[in-house]
């Protein structure tokens, strides 16, 4: 069985600050792993995705993510915060490649002034 | 990338009232979709798989009888809450799943039971 654990449902930064966003996993197999960011009232949109190859993976906005399986971690940073990045963050798994995610609990990122 | 459109948005329905959800994919076939729920500051619960043309997979603890759920085209799924209850009340997204085995997700659907 597949899971994630998120470290702190709650991150604040200040804008310019370097985002850090935890995520550890657990998976059976090589596991395909997934930084997905919601806004208030809305569905979820991908950021990344790592599936096989080069460990870091790069994303939209700025934001990317090191696939490091000696840690089972797959944590997501952004070097400098804007306020638009204001948001919740969901790291979820995939085992095998399939389709069916599982997903952490959140972390709810605050940018502050 | 790929557009999935869930709607209504919002929706508000009296106790013991059935209220369809509906979630297409606009651009791409999704031979799979999935529903998931989430409640206020939680993460997504998985509820069911559906795949176009046979009946979903529901996940354990959830009420297939309850929850009913209709994939009878690539494009189309919906997910039918029946007698709904205050408890019901909580965010739907569906994801649809295109042949890259990439996921798209709709907007959600905030349902609200009085």
């Amino acid at each position: 069985a597949q899971s994630v654990t998120q470290l702190g449902s709650h991150v604040s930064v200040s804008e310019g600050a370097l985002v850090l966003l935890r995520c550890n996993y657990s998976s059976s197999v090589p596991p395909y792993l997934f930084w997905y960011v919601q806004y208030p009232n809305q569905g979820l949109q991908l950021l990344l995705k790592y599936t096989t190859g080069a460990t870091l993976v790069k994303g939209i906005n700025g934001f990317e993510a090191e696939f490091k399986k000696s840690e089972t971690s797959f944590h997501l940073t952004k070097p400098s915060a804007h306020m638009s990045d204001a948001a919740e963050y969901f790291c979820a798994v995939s085992e095998g490649g399939g389709n069916k995610l599982t997903f952490g609990t959140g972390t709810q990122l605050k940018v502050e002034l | 990338g790929a557009v999935v459109s869930q709607h209504p948005s919002w929706v508000i329905c009296k106790s013991g009232t059935s209220v369809k959800i509906e979630c297409r994919s606009l651009d791409f076939q999704a031979t799979t979709m999935f529903w998931y729920r989430q409640f206020p500051k939680q993460s997504l619960m998985l509820m069911a798989t559906s795949n176009e043309g046979s009946k979903a997979t529901y996940e354990q603890g959830v009420e297939k009888d309850k929850f009913l759920i209709n994939h009878a085209s690539l494009t189309l799924s919906t997910l039918t809450v029946t007698s709904a209850h205050p408890e019901d009340s909580s965010f739907y997204i569906c994801s649809g799943v295109d042949l890259n085995t990439e996921a798209f997700f709709g907007q959600g659907t905030r349902l609200t039971v009085v």
